[in-house]
This record gives structure tokens, C-alpha cells and sequence, in this order.
């Protein structure tokens, strides 16, 4: 089974910290992708990767940077933290193989930012 | 723009059949995906359609109509557990996937 795991399930930081959000895949996974999830918007795309090194932004990567260095991890930074930036961040991976290429979610973190 | 809708809120009864909608106007197809997900956990892949036509899994089936830019999720023989937000997604000319905000499902006894 494939298995996405994301460093914690609640977060509770300051406006202006810098905050780490972590994700780990263990299925050999091409693609990477970091979500935020709110009530009544749905899931809202913040980057994504396609490989080692690569980073590509998604519809809302105001705020936000990734990084990518090895294939099984992909990181979620907020370089300072705001209270709008408080959500579910939900991380996932495919194994980038086109269509009906599904995504297999982590967890979820809910970052609340005070 | 790209755009998915489904209603916002179901109520249905145990035992019971729901037709969950979905419309979409996205750049390109590449293939329809549902999800499901309980309060508080992560998605998990339901089904995926890219010919028109009915896709039968278990209870659930799933449905797509390319031509009307519609989908549906039909769950039969409702169960407690199926208590959760449906989430209908396209994958677009980019193979990205563009997302609803999802059905809540609430299942009476």
C-alpha cells in the first residue's frame, strides 16, 4: 500500500514564524503536490513536482516556496507565517504515469497561525 | 475559466440510493476522478472515468458524460460510514486536477 505520511497533524504558530511542513511517500512516486484544503473552496493547488530539484507553482504559491531534494520527501515552507495562511495543508504523490494517474494523500496538517 | 460544480450538502437514509452530481468546463479532459473523504481524515480515491459511460465498483458506481460535461456518483445500499464529503475532480489538458469543494453526504438511520 502506498503510504503518505506528513511530519504533524496540528500545528499552532505565531504570525511572522517560519514554518516546515513535511511529507514523506514510500511508493517511489515521480510527482509531488501540496494542497491547502478550506471550507467550501475545495482543494487548492500551492506547488507541485515532477522530479528531484523541480518545482512548479500552482494556482495559489503567494506566501509559499518548496523544496524537493530527495524523491520520497517534499517540503512546505511559509516564510512568515500570516493568520490568512491558518488551513488544512494536505500533501500527496502519483506515480506520474499520465492518465488516470490517482493521487494518495497524507494526512493532513491543520496549521493554525495566531 | 475552469470550473467544477456539485451541491454543497446531501441528506439521504440508510438503506437508501444517492445521485451525487457533477458539471464541469475545464481546458481539456483527461479523465474524471472521485474522491471520497471523512471529517477530519484525507481523500481517498473512490473511481476514475474517461470514456462515457458507467462504471460499476461494488456499491458505488460512477458515471460520465463527456459530450454534457456531467458526471454522477451513484452509492447504493447506504451504510453509516458512507457519512463523508465526495470529491469530483478533472484532469485537464496539463494532466492537472482541477477540484470541486465537494458534497457533504449525511446518511439519517
Amino acid at each position: 500500500d502506498v503510504k503518505v505520511t506528513q511530519s504533524s497533524r496540528y500545528l499552532v504558530k505565531r504570525t511572522g514564524e517560519k514554518v516546515f511542513l513535511e511529507c514523506v511517500q514510500d511508493m517511489d512516486h515521480e510527482n509531488m503536490f501540496w494542497y491547502r484544503q478550506d471550507p467550501g473552496l475545495g482543494l487548492r493547488l500551492i506547488y507541485f513536482s515532477y522530479d528531484v530539484k523541480m518545482k512548479e507553482k500552482g494556482d495559489i504559491p503567494e506566501g509559499y516556496s518548496v523544496s524537493r531534494e530527495k524523491k520520497e520527501r517534499f517540503s512546505l515552507i511559509l516564510e512568515s507565517a500570516s493568520t490568512n495562511q491558518t488551513s488544512m495543508y494536505l500533501c500527496a504523490s502519483s506515480s506520474g504515469t499520465g492518465e488516470a494517474d490517482e493521487q494518495y494523500f497524507g494526512p493532513g496538517t491543520r496549521l493554525t497561525v495566531t | 475559466g475552469q470550473n467544477i460544480d456539485q451541491p454543497t450538502e446531501m441528506t439521504a437514509t440508510e438503506g437508501a440510493i444517492v445521485q451525487i452530481n457533477c458539471t464541469y468546463q475545464t481546458s481539456g479532459f483527461n479523465g474524471l476522478f472521485w474522491y471520497q473523504q471523512h471529517a477530519g481524515e484525507a481523500p481517498t480515491f473512490l473511481s476514475y472515468n474517461v470514456l462515457d459511460g458507467l462504471e460499476e465498483k461494488g456499491r458505488f458506481s460512477s458515471f460520465l458524460s463527456r459530450s454534457k460535461g456531467y458526471s454522477y456518483l451513484l452509492l447504493k445500499e447506504l451504510q453509516m460510514k458512507d457519512s463523508a464529503s465526495y470529491l469530483c475532480a478533472v484532469m485537464d489538458s496539463n494532466y492537472q486536477l482541477i477540484w470541486g469543494a465537494g458534497t457533504k453526504l449525511i446518511i439519517k438511520p
